[in-house]
C-alpha cells in the first residue's frame, strides 16, 4: 500500500459547484497533515493544514479522520481560479520523512 | 526573505554529462528535500536532509548525489545525466517537529537531458 493514496483526476467541475478529494495515509502514526495546491509550471504551495477538529477557510474546509485514516478537502462555490492541481501531504513527524500523495487535479469549467 | 532559492530554473544537458542543482534557504529550516516530478507521477522523493552533515535516500536516488555541510544549502548532483533524468526538480525547506511544518518549495528547475 502506497504512504499515500489520492485520486488523481482530473475532477471536472462547473462554476459553483461543490467538489471533495479523499487523501488516504497508511502510517497511523502520523502527526501532522496538510493540503497543498500547485498551478501548472509553478512550486506547490500551502493552501491549508489540516486540524484533528477539521477547519475551514473561507470556501475550504479540510477534515481529518484518524480512525480511517484520511483527510479530506471540500470546495464550495468553486470558481475559474480553483482549477489546480491539489496534492495530500502527511508528516509523520520526527525525523521521518514528509510525504506527497500524486495530487488530484481539478478543473472548474465556465 | 528570500524562502527557497532554486538555480538553474532551466537548464539543457547532454547525456553524461554532470552539473549541480542549487538550492539554498534562508529561513533556518532543519529539514530540506529534493523532489523530481513527471507527468502523472507526483512528486517523488530523491534524497532529503534532517541537518546539516546528515542526508538520506528516499523513493529514486538513484543517479543523484547530495550533501548537507550548512544548514542553509543543500545542493543536488547529477553524476552523469540520463534521458531520463529530464524532469521537474524542486527543492523544498521546512522546520522540524512544531504544530505546522509547512513547506516551502523552490521555484524549480526544469531540466531536459539530451
Amino acid at each position: 500500500r502506497k504512504e499515500v493514496e489520492q485520486d488523481p483526476g482530473p475532477f471536472n467541475v462547473p462554476e459553483g459547484a461543490t467538489v471533495a478529494f479523499n487523501c488516504t495515509y497508511s502510517n497511523s502514526a502520523s502527526q501532522s497533515f496538510f493540503w497543498y495546491r500547485q498551478d501548472c509550471r509553478k512550486e506547490p504551495k500551502l493552501l491549508m493544514s489540516v486540524y484533528s477538529s477539521g477547519n475551514e477557510d473561507g470556501r475550504f474546509t479540510a477534515q481529518l479522520n484518524r480512525a480511517s485514516q484520511y483527510i479530506s478537502l471540500l470546495i464550495r462555490d468553486s470558481k475559474l481560479s480553483d482549477s489546480a492541481t491539489y496534492l495530500c501531504v502527511v508528516n509523520p513527524g520526527g525525523y521521518q520523512k514528509v510525504t506527497f500523495g500524486i495530487g488530484t487535479k481539478l478543473q472548474v469549467i465556465p | 526573505n528570500a524562502g527557497v532559492t532554486q538555480t538553474p530554473k532551466f537548464q539543457v544537458l547532454k547525456t553524461g554529462q554532470s552539473m549541480t542543482l542549487q538550492c539554498a534557504q534562508d529561513m533556518n529550516h532543519e529539514y530540506m528535500s529534493w523532489y523530481r516530478q513527471d507527468p502523472g507521477m507526483g512528486l517523488r522523493l530523491i534524497h532529503y536532509s534532517v541537518g546539516a552533515g546528515i542526508t538520506d535516500q528516499g523513493e529514486v536516488p538513484n543517479g543523484y548525489n547530495v550533501s548537507r555541510s550548512t544548514t542553509e544549502d543543500f545542493p543536488l548532483r547529477l553524476l552523469s545525466a540520463a534521458p531520463s533524468q529530464t524532469s521537474v526538480y524542486f527543492c523544498a525547506s521546512s522546520f522540524f517537529g512544531g504544530a505546522s511544518p509547512e513547506a516551502f518549495f523552490g521555484q524549480g528547475t526544469r531540466l531536459t537531458v539530451v
